[in-house]
């Protein structure tokens, strides 16, 4: 069974750091992409980046471009985003999907349950 | 367009058939993946397209559930809507440079 599990959120000031992790479980991690998926507080999905499961390539959204900065480490199945330079408009439930595909996202198969992001002063 | 658009809300009587919309130019290219997503809950895969067919049912949904894509249209279909599937849906697509995108999500009332 496919078990994904984030941690790292937390309650930042404005221009503070923060490195989110995300640890898989139940499939073969370094044979998919990844990605994360974020939700503010009464809002939609929005995708923020996403890298391949080899790790060579990574995939960001206008958002997160030179903030946010994604990665993985395949011998310890985890994902990880850094995240710098926080703003109000971060504060969101940071979602750690699993991809269909080996390469770039694609369609996020499974889901973690989240974890909390509060940037405020 | 890198945007995809959705009806904000849609209602359906118990047992009936209802379609959510989901338009946006990378679906004449890309296939659209379906997301149901109930409060306080992760989203979870319902759809998605692969291997020339555009509506693959994610393990575990049942078969009333449906995609089909026309165009630039993605639609998902819940046919004899339970209370159960109440919930925001969410559409999602790539575009050729790889990134994501979600629709703005459509909240089913299931009356």
């Amino acid at each position: 069974e496919v078990h994904l599990l984030e941690s790292g959120g937390g309650l930042l000031q404005p221009g503070g750091s923060l490195r989110l992790s995300c640890e898989a479980s139940g499939f073969t991690f370094s044979s998919y992409a990844m990605s994360w998926v974020r939700q503010a507080p009464g809002k939609g999905l929005e995708w923020v980046s996403s890298i391949s499961g080899s790790g060579d390539s990574t995939y960001n959204a206008d958002s997160a471009k030179g903030r946010f900065i994604i990665s993985r480490d395949n011998s310890k199945n985890t994902l990880y985003l850094r995240m710098t330079s926080l703003r109000a408009e971060d504060t969101a439930v940071y979602y750690c999907a699993k991809e269909g595909s080996g390469y770039y996202p694609y369609y996020s198969d499974h889901w973690g349950r989240g974890t909390l992001v509060t940037v405020s002063s | 367009s890198s945007e995809l658009t959705q009806d904000p809300a849609v209602s359906v009587a118990l047992g009936q058939t209802v379609r959510i919309t989901c338009q946006g130019d990378s679906l004449r290219s890309y296939y659209a993946s379906w997301y149901q997503q109930k409060p306080g809950q992760a989203p979870v895969l319902v759809i998605y397209g692969k291997n020339n067919r555009a509506s693959n049912r994610a393990s575990g949904i049942p078969d009333r559930f449906s995609g089909s894509s026309s165009g630039n249209t993605a639609s998902l279909t819940i046919t004899g809507a339970q209370a159960e599937d109440e919930a925001d849906y969410y559409c999602s697509s790539r575009d050729s440079g790889n990134h994501l995108m979600f629709g703005g999500g459509t909240k089913l009332t299931v009356l």
